[in-house]
């Protein structure tokens, strides 16, 4: 069965500091990654997400994520961050050799990202 | 462009009773996937509609239900309602065959 693991629940950091959120997966199928968004009482925004390709994605507001399949892991970063990434972030997978939206969302238990002044 | 859009955004209900919740998808998607996000926990997938028919299913009960409609809105259904049915639940819309969903602002749902 496929899973997703973040291993952090919540990172603290100062602001304009780097931040990594680690995400690992696992599946024997090849997968469809996803990183959301949510601030309080929100609901969930789509960051950025690996379909194929290369294996770094980028999001207009500054993070990125490398798929590396030999590591299953699908990490979080931002070389900078600023009061307002305050929020929760979900790591996600779709398990399938096809994709597609008739499948599934798996998602990660979240990792709180905390950024002081 | 609207979003997906979901009703009510706040219900709270007694042990026992009976919920109708809905969600109207983003324009141009045609399949509806909820999901349940307990407090503090990731989202998990209650089940999915696509041509007016349950697709996928997670590991709920059947107390859960629910409907698409030619439209391609959808109502999610919960009967016989446990305190831990509390949770804010989530729709997302997609068109299928394509990996990109798009999530309302949920609905908070209390059982007291």
């Amino acid at each position: 069965a496929q899973s997703v693991t973040q291993l952090d629940s919540q990172v603290p950091v100062f602001e304009e500091a780097p931040v990594e959120l680690r995400c690992n997966y696992s599946s024997s199928v090849s997968v469809y990654l996803f990183w959301y968004v949510q601030y309080p009482n929100q609901g969930l925004q789509l960051l950025l997400k690996y379909l194929s390709g290369s294996t770094l994605v980028e999001s207009i507001n500054g993070f990125e994520a490398e798929f590396n399949k030999s590591q299953t892991s699908f990490h979080l970063r931002k070389p900078s961050v600023h009061i307002s990434d305050t929020a929760e972030y979900f790591c996600a997978v779709i398990a399938s050799p096809y994709g597609g939206a008739t499948n599934k969302l798996i998602f990660g238990t979240g990792t709180l990202l905390a950024v002081q002044p | 462009d609207a979003g997906v859009t979901q009703s009510p955004t706040h219900l709270i209900k007694t042990r026992g009773q009976q919920v109708t919740l809905r969600c109207s998808p983003k324009s141009g998607h045609d399949t509806v996937s909820w999901y349940q996000q307990a407090l503090g926990q990731g989202p998990q997938f209650i089940f999915q509609y696509y041509e007016e028919e349950e697709r996928q299913r997670g590991n709920f009960p059947d107390r859960f239900s629910g409907h698409q409609f030619p439209n391609y809105s959808s109502e999610l259904n919960v009967n016989a309602l446990l305190l831990g049915d509390s949770a804010l639940y989530l729709c997302a819309s997609s068109l299928r065959q394509a990996a990109g969903y798009t999530f309302g602002s949920g609905t908070r749902l209390t059982v007291v």
